[in-house]
């Protein structure tokens, strides 16, 4: 089944503790990306890669890091969580060569930090 | 700058009553306009895009929308609501500066269907 996988689904932590979320996609996509999701927000987006080794910041990247060793793989990395990052995390990839593509996301990561 | 607009935070109708889900966009160029569901405890799934074409776009779960290009208006539409369609909507515009296809998402429209 064509899916992208993050994990974990729920996650309490505290301030400061280096944390990831990780995320796969088993559909070849060349297009990864995290958003988090806020109440009255909507979905904005923390930072994108466009294949292996290539990534780049959306609009909130602060406090985040993200690698893309792998085409499979997109991990999220909080390296000193702080309570404003407390949010449900989405992880979502595409096909780069359709522009308009749909994007596939997984079930999110529900992070709180106290 | 891309951006657009859900005004409602919340829709009700009752089942087998025709459903509207609001949304407005503003764009620099043609728009390119999505919208997405999201049922609970779940990502966000794709329900149906206008690039170009016919104003009346049909999508997953009968689901259609109507772009309207005079009132800058991209709603969607059902005819007879079911209450499994109570689910966060999402609309999207595409970042027509962007040659990745980057969304920018809409604040979400929780609709509530009655039985």
């Amino acid at each position: 089944e064509a899916q992208v996988t993050q994990n974990p689904r729920y996650l309490i932590t505290v301030t400061g503790k280096k944390l990831t979320v990780t995320c796969s996609q088993n559909m070849n996509h060349e297009y990864m990306s995290w958003y988090r999701q806020d109440p009255g927000l909507g979905l904005r987006q923390i930072y994108y890669s466009m294949n292996v080794e290539v990534t780049d910041k959306g609009d909130v990247p602060e406090g985040y890091k993200v690698s893309r060793k792998e085409k499979r793989n997109f991990p999220l990395i909080l390296e000193s969580p702080s309570p404003n990052q407390t949010s449900l995390y989405f992880c979502a990839s595409k096909v780069s060569r359709d522009i308009n593509s749909p994007l596939h996301f997984g079930n999110g990561t529900r992070l709180t930090v106290t | 700058a891309q951006s657009v607009a859900q005004p409602e935070d919340q829709v009700n109708v009752a089942e087998g009553n025709p459903l509207t889900v609001k949304c407005t966009y503003s764009v620099s160029g043609n728009p390119y306009l999505f919208w997405y569901v999201q049922y609970p405890n779940r990502g966000l799934q794709f329900l149906l895009k206008y690039i170009t074409g016919d104003n009346l776009v049909k999508g997953s779960y009968g689901f259609e929308a109507e772009f309207n290009k005079s009132q800058t208006s991209f709603h969607l539409k059902k005819p007879s609501a079911l209450v499994s369609d109570s689910a966060l909507y999402f609309c999207a515009v595409r970042d027509s500066g962007s040659t990745l296809g980057r969304l920018y998402f809409g604040r979400g429209t929780q609709l509530t269907v009655w039985p």
